[in-house]
């Protein structure tokens, strides 16, 4: 069965640094992955989606995930954290289009001033 | 393009109560999913519609949930009768034919007292 792990339920990181987000999916095939965002009292955004074009995959407000097959990988980053990208961030996976959306459980981003 | 459509967006009942989530997809999308996401969780999947037939129910708790979605685009989704545990996000979303991105409503916040 597929499943998607995301390590680290809460992850910190100072206003202007690294933010790095992790993924994994165990799958046989590599799937569609999806990164989405949810701000407070709000549904999910879609950041970016990885569907077997370019590996490195650019989302909105700077994000970018790259896709590793070896170690079955879509981590999310961006360079420079603002305080405005503080929300839960959900991974998902998506074996065909006609199979379900499997999502990670979440990681929870906090941007410290 | 307007965005998936939920409402109400707030609900508060006690338990044993019934109540009632609506959903207007975007336009044109065959696929339309209900999704319950309890706080701290990933959404779990309750049900998947294709245009008014269902696809997957496998996690819906038939004893007090249902569902539908008679003329393939907007839909209902019913607690009756409500328990403590159902308190949660209830999320819409759609997918065109085919395609692999879902796209999500605001979601409905419940809580049951």
């Amino acid at each position: 069965a597929q499943s998607v792990t995301q390590l680290g339920s809460h992850v910190s990181v100072s206003e202007g640094a690294l933010v790095l987000l992790r993924c994994n999916y165990s799958s046989s095939v590599p799937p569609y992955l999806f990164w989405y965002v949810q701000y407070p009292n709000q549904g999910l955004q879609l950041l970016l989606k990885y569907t077997s074009a370019a590996t490195l995959v650019k989302g909105i407000n700077g994000f970018e995930a790259e896709f590793k097959k070896s170690e079955t990988s879509f981590h999310l980053t961006k360079p420079s954290a603002h305080m405005s990208d503080a929300a839960e961030y959900f991974c998902a996976a998506l074996k065909t289009s006609y199979d379900k959306v499997i999502f990670g459980p979440g990681t929870s981003l906090s941007v410290i001033p | 393009e307007a965005g998936v459509a939920q409402s109400p967006r707030y609900k508060i009942i006690e338990k044993r109560q019934s109540v009632a989530f609506w959903c207007n997809p975007i336009s044109g999308h065959a696929t339309l999913y209900w999704y319950q996401q309890i706080l701290g969780q990933g959404p779990k999947l309750l049900i998947q519609f294709q245009n008014n037939g269902v696809v997957d129910d496998s996690q819906l708790p038939k004893d007090r949930f249902s569902a539908e979605r008679l003329k393939g685009v907007d839909s209902t989704l019913k607690i009756q009768p409500a328990k403590l545990e159902d308190s949660a996000v209830y999320l819409c979303a759609s997918r065109i034919a085919g395609g692999e991105t879902q796209y999500f409503g605001p979601g409905t916040r419940l809580l049951v007292l």
